[in-house]
């Protein structure tokens, strides 16, 4: 089965940091580009960014671009997302979300979320 | 980045009617369509990929269809479980962009 949980969110203030993670089990990780997506309150969801399988390759949206790093550690099943310089706008529920294969990113998995809320 | 316009942004429905959906883009995403199902504080679930391939486990209820810019999703006799939210979300083109929703709610 298919599992992917998310930890590391909650409150923090206006331009201070935050590291997601994203344990997974049930599939080869290493095989899987990995996406966090985030959804605001009451909002639609948002795609933030991709890495590949072996993570060579990432992708960010402009929102995010410069101030959030992904990264996967293959050995630990296991994703990140570094998010620095946070923004009251950055307050959502993110969520670590499965691409099934190349040149398909769309999310067939995803995890329950992990909630960020940035606040003064 | 590419746009996606979901409409209605709400639509009332009998159980057992029939909803149609509909997803725009500013520009083509050639078939790179999906649609999600959401429900109150649920995760996302895939429906359909491809525009029209029903992702594993989707009940035959459930069809897609267009390409292009002018997509459609159909459920053709709505169950109670089907009362939700639904996005769709191109992967043609970087950044990878959802639509706003279509609310689908009891009439």
């Amino acid at each position: 089965e298919v599992q992917l949980l998310e930890s590391g969110g909650g409150l923090v203030q206006p331009g201070e940091s935050l590291r997601l993670s994203c344990a997974v089990s049930g599939f080869t990780f290493g095989s899987h580009a990995m996406s966090w997506v985030r959804q605001a309150p009451g909002k639609g969801p948002e795609w933030v960014s991709v890495i590949s399988g072996t993570g060579s390759s990432t992708y960010y949206a402009d929102s995010v671009k410069g101030r959030f790093t992904i990264s996967r550690d293959n050995s630990k099943n296991t994703l990140y997302l570094q998010m620095n310089s946070l923004r009251a706008e950055d307050t959502a529920i993110y969520f670590c979300a499965r691409v099934p294969g190349a040149r398909q990113d769309y999310f067939d998995y995803w995890g329950q979320g992990t909630l960020v809320t940035v606040s003064s | 980045e590419i746009v996606m316009t979901q409409s209605p942004a709400t639509l009332s429905v009998s159980p057992g009617e029939r909803a149609t959906l509909s997803c725009r883009a500013s520009q083509s995403v050639s078939s790179n369509l999906a649609w999600y199902q959401q429900k109150p504080g649920q995760t996302p679930r895939l429906l359909i990929y491809g525009a029209s391939t029903r992702a594993t486990g989707i009940p035959a209820r459930f069809s897609g269809g267009g390409s292009g810019t002018e997509f459609t999703l159909t459920i053709s006799s709505l169950q109670s479980e089907d009362f939700a939210v639904y996005y769709c979300q191109q992967y043609n083109t970087w950044p990878l962009t959802f639509g706003g929703g279509t609310k689908v709610d009891i009439k």
